[in-house]
């Protein structure tokens, strides 16, 4: 069974600093892997996907991931925060395997920009 | 990518009646899926529904308690039904265009009172 950890529940950044939100899955076949960004009472957006090929991926905002097989990890970075990027980020793993296309989420990271 | 429009966007419910939600995409999918994202939780997959065929359950959830109908290849509804205080929840639909990039609609905030 797939699944997904994302180290630490809340992190506070200043603005224009570092963005690192930590993410590792476990997948019995090369995962699927994707962020997705939730607003306060808004639905999920795609931020960014990896599914085959580079395995740095650009997404939308700024933000971007690197899939690190060696540590079953897909980190997102973003090199300088902005308030806006004020938000819960939830990141998701689906197996590539014929038939399966559910989507397990991690617990999701809040994230808060201090001025 | 498909969009989603889920409505209501929220609502406020008394205990022991029910709420349908609906979502509608602007292309033919043919798979969706429904989450239940409890208040401060993660998304919790509640069932697959693919037209056609009866919705698949997850593990603690049941057809009594969250019927789906999906008539066609671009609408679906969860219905909650017999609402507790235990209900109030965000309820998202979300469809599985292929290759990823799975897409959600905005979500239905409930709150059972």
């Amino acid at each position: 069974a797939q699944s997904v950890t994302q180290l630490g529940s809340h992190v506070s950044v200043s603005e224009g600093a570092l963005v690192l939100l930590r993410c590792n899955y476990s997948s019995s076949v090369p995962p699927y892997l994707f962020w997705y960004v939730q607003y306060p009472n808004q639905g999920l957006q795609l931020l960014l996907k990896y599914t085959t090929g580079a395995t740095l991926v650009k997404g939308i905002n700024g933000f971007e991931a690197e899939f690190k097989k060696s540590e079953t990890s897909f980190h997102l970075t973003k090199p300088s925060a902005h308030m806006s990027d004020a938000a819960e980020y939830f990141c998701a793993v689906v197996n590539s395997g014929a038939g399966s296309y559910q989507l397990t989420f991690g617990k999701g990271t809040k994230l808060s920009v201090i001025p | 990518s498909a969009v989603i429009s889920q409505k209501p966007s929220r609502d406020i419910c008394q205990r022991g009646t029910s709420l349908t939600i609906q979502c509608q995409v602007d292309s033919q999918v043919t798979m969706m899926f429904w989450y239940r994202q409890q208040p401060g939780q993660s998304l919790t997959l509640i069932a697959t529904a693919n037209q056609g065929s009866e919705a698949t359950y997850e593990s603690g959830f049941v057809i009594d308690k969250f019927p789906i109908s999906r008539p066609n290849l671009t609408f679906s509804t969860l219905t909650v039904s017999n609402m507790s205080p235990e209900d109030s929840s965000i309820y998202l639909c979300s469809v599985a265009p292929g290759a990823g990039g799975y897409t959600f609609g905005s979500g239905t905030r409930l709150t059972v009172v």
